[in-house]
């Protein structure tokens, strides 16, 4: 079975810049998270999807971060502008809806953001 | 409001001897813990959890974990540690109060396990 792929894996841009992440969850599974991941700490969840709609997204700074999860299969992520804070690996799940706060969530490689 | 810490920002153990990695929990309902292990510039990779029933969860790589309810603890355990297992291990556990019927997932800071031959 094909794990949680996501891309690019590597990004460097400068402050100010826009960018875009992209993951595509294990088949079926219907949820979709979005964490953030700074460096030495644990991830954050920033949002969750089930199918196409958003469940959770109150850690999300939406005033430059932005998610999508159109058809409810792939996911894309944007920063827009980047603030050096922004750099951390941004790594993305998915997890079945079958059994509630039973299932367990596979995470893909992340993808690591440097804003200079 | 739920959370978890883990006290040890790493753990250091020789090949061949047992490893213990803490985690304590707080939550305001059942319990659902779960471990996860990161080697570098990977991604996280799940080991266990914890449900319900027995106290001893058997995960991958031959890793168990020993749920304590009175002491509020899940901590990972290994009999004989593997330079292998060197890697950054998360505690997490999942919020009841957000994320609808699943519920996203709280993770400690991680503890760095470093084993050496």
């Amino acid at each position: 079975e094909a794990g949680v792929a996501q891309s690019p894996r590597y990004k460097i841009i400068e402050k100010r810049q826009s960018v875009a992440f992209w993951c595509n969850p294990i088949s079926g599974h219907a949820t979709l998270y979005w964490y953030q991941q700074i460096l030495g700490q644990g991830p954050k969840l920033l949002i969750q999807f089930q199918n196409n709609g958003v469940v959770d997204d109150s850690q999300l700074p939406k005033d430059r971060f932005s998610a999508e999860r159109l058809k409810g299969v792939d996911s894309t992520l944007k920063i827009q502008p980047a603030k050096l804070e922004d750099s951390a690996v941004y790594l993305c799940a998915s997890s079945l809806e079958a059994s509630g706060f039973q299932e367990t969530q596979y995470f893909g490689p992340g993808t690591r953001l440097l804003v200079l | 409001a739920q959370s978890v810490a883990q006290p040890e920002d790493q753990v250091n153990v020789a090949e061949g001897n047992p490893l213990t990695v803490k985690c304590t929990y707080s939550v305001s309902g059942n319990p659902y813990l779960f471990w996860y292990v990161q080697y570098p510039n990977r991604g996280l990779q799940f080991l266990l959890k914890y449900i319900t029933g027995d106290n001893l969860v058997k995960g991958s790589y031959g890793f168990e974990a020993e749920f304590n309810k009175s002491q509020t603890s899940f901590h990972l355990k290994k009999p004989s540690a593997l330079v292998s297992d060197s890697a950054l291990y998360f505690c997490a556990v999942r919020d009841l109060n957000y994320g609808g019927s699943q519920g996203n997932l709280i993770f400690g800071k991680g503890t760095k396990l470093s084993v050496k031959p």
